[in-house]
């Protein structure tokens, strides 16, 4: 099945830094989301980008499916920016279940 | 309420007893999910219902059993658990469940589950 991996696994920042973080995947998909979980467990839909860039706020997102990779990009971040970020795919052919990378927690401090 | 709702947020029981998970949506979907997210690994998809028919069993052992009365809700039925399966239990639902349409994903806030 696809693979999804994100990287950095773990990232720390200083309030107001920027940060980009990377999904890569293994086959093509057709679509991909970029979602903010809270520390309460809530999974927040950030971009629904199977290909692109979105823009909202301060985030925004560019997904370049030929070369099998999205970005999600944080700037001037800001303590509620914590959390675990996580792309999934969906994959192509006969399903399209959602695959979750491992996620990226991020830690930004005051 | 607005958007996807799951009862009871928490849940602790014993491996013996039977228990339920609730989920609701209230944005008009045609598809719902339940997934699984343990400590230190990814989210795995469970079961997925489209237009209260189940469409995918992601190889979940029978403990687990789902059901889909309406498309607004989808249940989680529990019995025999190991401590294993705790974690958190998280339900979403979709516009539709087709590889031609649009299919974002909206997730509820979870039910975490431990069992003892």
């Amino acid at each position: 099945g696809i693979q999804v991996e994100q990287s950095p696994p773990d990232l720390i920042l200083q309030e107001g830094a920027n940060s980009t973080l990377r999904c890569n995947f293994s086959d093509s998909v057709n679509n991909l989301q970029w979602f903010h979980q809270n520390p309460w467990g809530q999974l927040i839909n950030l971009f629904y980008i199977p290909s692109g860039t979105k823009q909202n706020g301060r985030l925004s997102a560019t997904t370049v499916a030929t070369e099998r990779y999205s970005l999600l990009y944080i700037s001037s971040s800001q303590t509620t920016d914590s959390g675990v970020y996580f792309c999934a795919v969906e994959e192509g052919g006969a399903t399209n279940k959602l695959i979750f990378g491992t996620g990226t927690l991020l830690a930004v401090q005051p | 309420e607005t958007g996807v709702t799951q009862t009871p947020r928490h849940l602790v029981m014993g491996m013996t007893n039977k228990k339920s998970l609730k989920c609701e949506q209230h944005l008009g979907h045609n598809a719902m999910y339940w997934y699984k997210q343990s400590a230190k690994k990814p989210l795995e998809l469970m079961f997925v219902y489209s237009l209260e028919e189940r469409v995918e069993n992601n190889s979940v052992p029978s403990r687990f059993s789902p059901e889909c009365p309406n498309s607004s809700h989808l249940f989680l039925h529990l019995h025999t658990l190991q401590p294993e399966d705790s974690a958190l239990y998280l339900c979403a639902s979709s516009q539709v469940y087709s590889l031609a349409d649009y299919n974002e994903q909206f997730f509820g806030p979870g039910t975490r589950l431990t069992v003892l």
